[in-house]
């Protein structure tokens, strides 16, 4: 069935670092993809999304592609601050057939930023 | 704030109970979604209701039951409590069931504990 794998955490870096979080997905055909941020005592919200191949999402200075050859959407942002602490996921959904609309999530990467 | 609530926030109950919880969905939504947040299986997508019907089952155990009511409020029943039940129940809301036009908005949580 449809999957999606995260680099396992936790990751640790001082402000104003460079962040990567790895995430690939195993599906039949090309799914739509998200990154999920949830802070520490709220629920998830969405970060980021690109619906088909080679599409860039991007917001508060993360950014990640869709790349289909790879089957990968990797998080990056260029500096990282301490407000960045949270969990991430990495997820996918289809938009027609039997499981459309609903999210199949990796396992959630934590990212602590030390000062 | 999300605009999806969920109640209670925490439930504590004992093994063979049953519990009943509550999602709000954001104004003018349409389409629910429930998911379990567990430590040793993660974020798993439970079901899907849409304008009162269900669309979707994920890895939803016989012993869950939902519905959607016309007022587009969901309660997930969770019945013969187990310990392994316990986890952090999310409620998401979107506008329809079309993934690629519709973010979806979670809720806080209700986080369940089985003694």
């Amino acid at each position: 069935g449809d999957s999606v794998t995260q680099m396992e955490g936790p990751v640790t870096l001082s402000e104003e670092a460079f962040l990567t979080i790895n995430c690939t997905y195993t599906a039949t055909g090309y799914p739509s993809l998200f990154w999920y941020v949830q802070y520490p005592g709220e629920g998830l919200q969405l970060l980021l999304k690109a619906t088909k191949a080679d599409d860039k999402g991007s917001n508060k200075g993360f950014e990640a592609t869709y790349r289909k050859e790879t089957t990968s959407f990797h998080l990056e942002k260029g500096s990282v601050q301490v407000s960045d602490s949270a969990v991430y996921f990495c997820a996918l959904s289809w938009e027609y057939g039997g499981s459309q609309g609903n999210l199949i999530f990796g396992k959630g990467t934590k990212l602590s930023v030390k000062p | 704030d999300s605009g999806v609530t969920q109640t209670p926030k925490h439930l504590i109950t004992a093994t063979g109970q049953r519990v009943t919880l509550r999602c709000s969905p954001r104004s003018g939504d349409l389409s629910v979604y429930w998911y379990q947040q567990s430590l040793d299986q993660g974020l798993q997508f439970l079901i899907q209701y849409y304008n009162g019907e269900e669309r979707a089952k994920g890895n939803i155990l016989e012993r869950f039951s939902a519905q959607q009511f016309p007022d587009l409020h969901s309660e997930l029943n969770l019945s013969s409590l187990e310990l392994g039940d316990s986890a952090l129940y999310f409620c998401a809301s979107s506008r329809s069931d079309r993934v690629s036009y519709n973010e979806q908005f979670f809720g806080p949580g209700t986080r369940l504990t089985v003694l």
